[in-house]
């Protein structure tokens, strides 16, 4: 099974930095999804881009899909305390299900 | 509050003791899901129920079982815990295909096995 895995595996940036995470997966997928999870809590669901989409955008957020590459990069621009959690990608598996990574763990420094 | 409801947050259980979590949502989701997170493994699929009156097992079933009592609820039962057990489990749900969609967690139950 195909699996997304995400780069770096933990980050630190400085408040108001922008912060990059990275998700490369194996085979051709339809959709390709962005989790956040806070500490101690469930993933809530971030964004979902195709795979005829290049670009997508929810407030701070912006996702990038290359079908070429096989991969998938989340931006947070103007990064805030609250930012600090853990983000994952999921992408498409067999029997209609996704697979998620194992995440990168952001850290957002005062 | 819409959403998916996870009840107990906290739990400790004897190795051989059984319990069942129980999870619940209210909108109208017609598939539903329990995965365990446990540290350096990601998010696992235990079993899922894609309508009411199904489930099917996921990547690691081994050791549960589960009831889709009705549309709402979803619960997970460990008939006999094991150390190996300990985790964080997650009830999610979706309204259609969780690859269209994606899904709504629960806030999760943590769970050790002593």
């Amino acid at each position: 099974s195909q699996q997304g895995e995400e780069d770096p595996q933990a980050l630190s940036i400085q408040e108001g930095e922008n912060a990059t995470m990275n998700c490369s997966y194996k085979t051709s997928i339809n959709n390709l999804q962005w989790y956040r999870q806070n500490s101690g809590r469930g993933l809530v669901h971030l964004i979902l881009i195709r795979s005829n989409e290049r670009e997508k955008h929810s407030g701070r957020l912006r996702v990038t899909l290359d079908t070429s590459k096989k991969s998938s990069s989340l931006l947070i621009t103007a990064s805030r305390a609250a930012d600090t959690a853990s983000y994952f990608c999921a992408t498409d598996a067999r029997d209609d299900k996704i697979i998620f990574g194992k995440g990168t763990r952001l850290h957002i420094l005062p | 509050n819409a959403g998916v409801t996870q009840t107990p947050k906290f739990q400790v259980l004897k190795t051989g003791q059984s319990m069942t979590l129980q999870c619940a949502q209210d909108m109208n989701h017609n598939s539903m899901y329990w995965y365990r997170q446990d540290p350096g493994m990601g998010l696992r699929l235990i079993y899922y129920s894609a309508s009411e009156g199904t489930t099917d097992k996921g990547e690691v079933p081994n050791g549960y079982n589960v009831s889709r009592l009705n549309k709402r609820e979803f619960s997970l039962r460990l008939e006999s815990a094991a150390p190996s057990q300990t985790s964080v489990y997650f009830c999610a749900s979706t309204v259609g295909r969780v690859q269209s969609y994606g899904y709504t967690f629960g806030s999760g139950t943590r769970l050790t096995v002593v």
